[in-house]
């Protein structure tokens, strides 16, 4: 069951730019998180968000989200070529479950 | 510091037979979970578990059973291994307090099944 769907599929950039990447997702949700995975590595938890909160900022991540259109961003502020990786979001899957609905993610290049 | 560790990065096997894959977490998780991970399929729920000896079934369980006989570990079983088991796997732990929802990955295991 697909919840959260990332755009683009995939981003190219030069150093010291700044990624953007969407999620959207279709059913009403109490957080939505970001994970990081570098390739062929585990997920990495970045940051959540909680569906009472609009932005939250991380170090040089910074995460909205927009509970009226079911969509969050992820910015990525004077990216560095150590941030080339794959981001994915997450949502819970409700009704009071444990369980992580994972989006497909975005494949993030940062060119030095 | 929090780990999740699985017993192999990388694992041959031929078809048919019996596959084990261990994870252990150390931060005294209730809930454990498996996922597949496949190009363009993104992360796939195998099987979850909330206490020792439950489990609930993910999203696609078929081919697979997994055993939680100790809160720590947490096996994923593959009863006959066929060639489109080949995947990358992962485990998760996470808790029902503190940082609950976040979730806690091993390194995973690539299978490739012969």
């Amino acid at each position: 069951s697909q919840q959260g769907e990332e755009d683009p599929q995939a981003l190219s950039i030069q150093e010291g730019e700044n990624a953007t990447m969407n999620c959207s997702y279709k059913t009403s949700i109490n957080n939505l998180q970001w994970y990081r995975q570098n390739s062929g590595r585990g997920l990495v938890h970045l940051i959540l968000i909680r569906s009472n909160e609009r932005e939250k900022h991380s170090g040089r991540l910074r995460v909205t989200l927009d509970t009226s259109k079911k969509s969050s961003s992820l910015l990525i502020t004077a990216s560095r070529a150590a941030d080339t990786a794959s981001y994915f979001c997450a949502t819970p899957t409700g009704g009071g479950s444990e369980k992580l609905v994972f989006g497909k993610g975005t494949k993030l290049t940062v060119n030095p | 510091d929090v780990k999740v560790t699985q017993s192999s990065r990388y694992l041959v096997k031929r078809t048919g037979e019996k596959v084990f894959l261990e994870c252990v977490q150390d931060m005294d998780h209730e809930n454990m979970f498996w996922y597949r991970q496949d190009p363009g399929l993104g992360l796939r729920l195998i099987y979850f578990s909330y206490d020792v000896k439950m489990k609930e079934k993910g999203d696609i369980p078929e081919g697979y059973s997994v055993s939680r006989e100790k809160k720590e570990r947490f096996s994923l079983i593959l009863e006959s291994a066929s060639t489109n088991q080949t995947s990358m796997y992962l485990c998760a732990s996470s808790s029902t307090g503190g940082h609950r929802d976040e979730q806690f990955f091993g390194p995973g295991t690539r299978l490739t099944v012969l």
